[in-house]
């Protein structure tokens, strides 16, 4: 079974809808991310939490909500879905070591594709 | 402010055709710097993390090495299934921000 697991993995919806993007994991991570990837600019951070009582915005925060049920659990919310945010959304996890060779590395869902219509 | 940029956007090589990416970076101390590959509508795939000036890591035809200013990832020899797009990130030194990441190398290799 896959570590990070999205749900779902395609979704068209229409303008103005709600719609929800989960994440979970079972790498028992304490960190997880929210990124969305569109072509030419790269994977941009929306919304990131270092522990269940943590939650910070990214660099393109604005139209999302987030909110972390667990320490394996991660969702991301659109309350009024708009046709640019039409994108494909990648969930990610880490663990920071500590160490000489301390690391953070991100560990990455399959990703879910979503059209706003 | 952290920044990471790669070069070129895009890359074509025949098979059996070495070359190098590029990934250039800035940031306020560096904790590690990370090489992932990306398949067309996949999630990125962790390579390597380097950590300090001089530093190598190799996996199979990969080959990623480390300065003060810029990391290079050197392919030997590549086939056809090396075709994917590259992407480099950095950490700084706190470890309490998330990684920045460069925009990628789109590398297509051709049989």
């Amino acid at each position: 079974d896959a570590d990070v697991t999205q749900t779902p993995r395609n979704r068209i919806t229409k303008t103005g809808k709600r719609i929800m993007l989960e994440c979970s994991q079972t790498k028992g991570h304490d960190r997880m991310y929210w990124y969305r990837q569109d072509p030419g600019l790269g994977l941009r951070l929306i919304y990131y939490s270092f522990d269940v009582k943590d939650i910070n915005k990214g660099e393109i925060s604005d139209g999302y909500s987030v909110s972390r049920q667990a320490q394996a659990k991660f969702s991301l919310s659109l309350e009024s879905a708009i046709p640019n945010q039409t994108a494909l959304y990648f969930c990610a996890t880490s663990d920071p070591t500590s160490g000489i060779t301390s690391t953070d590395t991100q560990y990455f869902g399959p990703g879910t594709r979503l059209t706003v219509l | 402010e952290d920044q990471v940029t790669q070069s070129p956007e895009a890359l074509r090589l025949q098979e059996g055709e070495s070359s190098s990416l590029n990934c250039s970076y800035t940031v306020s101390g560096l904790r590690g710097l990370f090489w992932y590959r990306q398949d067309p509508g996949k999630g990125p795939e962790f390579l390597f993390t380097l950590y300090s000036a001089g530093e190598e890591k190799e996996k199979e035809r990969l080959k990623a090495t480390l300065t003060k200013k810029e990391s290079f990832l050197h392919i030997t020899a590549p086939k056809p299934e090396d075709s994917a797009t590259y992407l480099c990130a950095v950490q700084a030194a706190s470890g309490n921000t998330p990684l920045v990441f460069g925009k990628g190398t789109r590398l297509s290799v051709i049989a």
